[in-house]
């Protein structure tokens, strides 16, 4: 079984739509939970990072931790073709952030 | 701010040469720089994390000999594919930290192919 498991996608919506993307992960000692967000050709950014379980907002995207269900959650609302993108979720055991580990990407495409 | 770069992003090779890769951190200082890989609908895997002026921490399964990784200033590191073979070519990928930043900054990748 692998630590994190990530939809590849694609994910193809329209523009305005609310996205969710997902994580699940099997290592119940994770405490740190990361987005990346990956344009083709360029490195991963980081969007943003939670600790433990809870939510957080940043402008159109909300990062959810259940830390019970070992789910992690982005979602984007009023979705742009600009956000069309590849999205990782990642996680460390500490605020450390030496080990990374990372799903496979979702593919998402926003369309006009 | 927090700039990486990768040089070269692509290269092609032939099998049983050896392919230097380097990653800069254009804006500031990282003491800690680290290689990732990643192949074809696979997650990014880290190969090795390495501070500045320090021998490189390799990864379970990943081999010290076959990926020399030189980390000899603040704002380069070096990974190089000694002997590669057509099973090595991937995606690799550097991240760097500095002292005033917990996050790790991505470069673009550079996309080995051995033929």
């Amino acid at each position: 079984q692998k630590e994190v498991e990530q939809d590849p996608g694609p994910l193809s919506v329209p523009e305005g739509a609310i996205v969710s993307l997902n994580c699940t992960y099997s290592n119940s000692a994770f405490q740190y939970f990361m987005w990346y967000r990956q344009y083709s050709r360029k490195g991963p950014e980081l969007l943003m990072y939670t600790y433990s379980s809870g939510n957080k907002e940043d402008g159109r995207f909300t990062a959810q931790v259940d830390k019970s269900s070992k789910y992690i959650s982005l979602f984007i609302r009023d979705s742009q073709p600009s956000d069309s993108a590849t999205y990782l979720c990642a996680m460390s055991l500490s605020y450390n952030t030496d080990k990374l580990i990372f799903g496979t990407g979702t593919r998402l495409q926003v369309f006009p | 701010g927090a700039v990486v770069s990768q040089h070269p992003s692509w290269v092609i090779c032939k099998s049983g040469t050896s392919v230097k890769i380097e990653c800069r951190s254009l804006d500031f200082q990282a003491t800690t720089m680290f290689w990732y890989r990643q192949f074809p609908k696979q997650s990014l895997m880290l190969m090795a994390t390495s501070n500045e002026g320090s021998k490189a921490t390799y990864e379970q399964g990943v081999e010290k000999d076959k990926f020399l990784i030189n980390h000899a200033s603040l704002t380069l590191s070096t990974l190089t594919v000694t002997s590669a073979h057509p099973e090595d070519s991937s995606f690799y990928i550097c991240s760097a930290r500095g002292t005033r930043h917990n996050e790790q900054f991505f470069g673009p990748g550079t996309r080995l192919t051995v033929l």
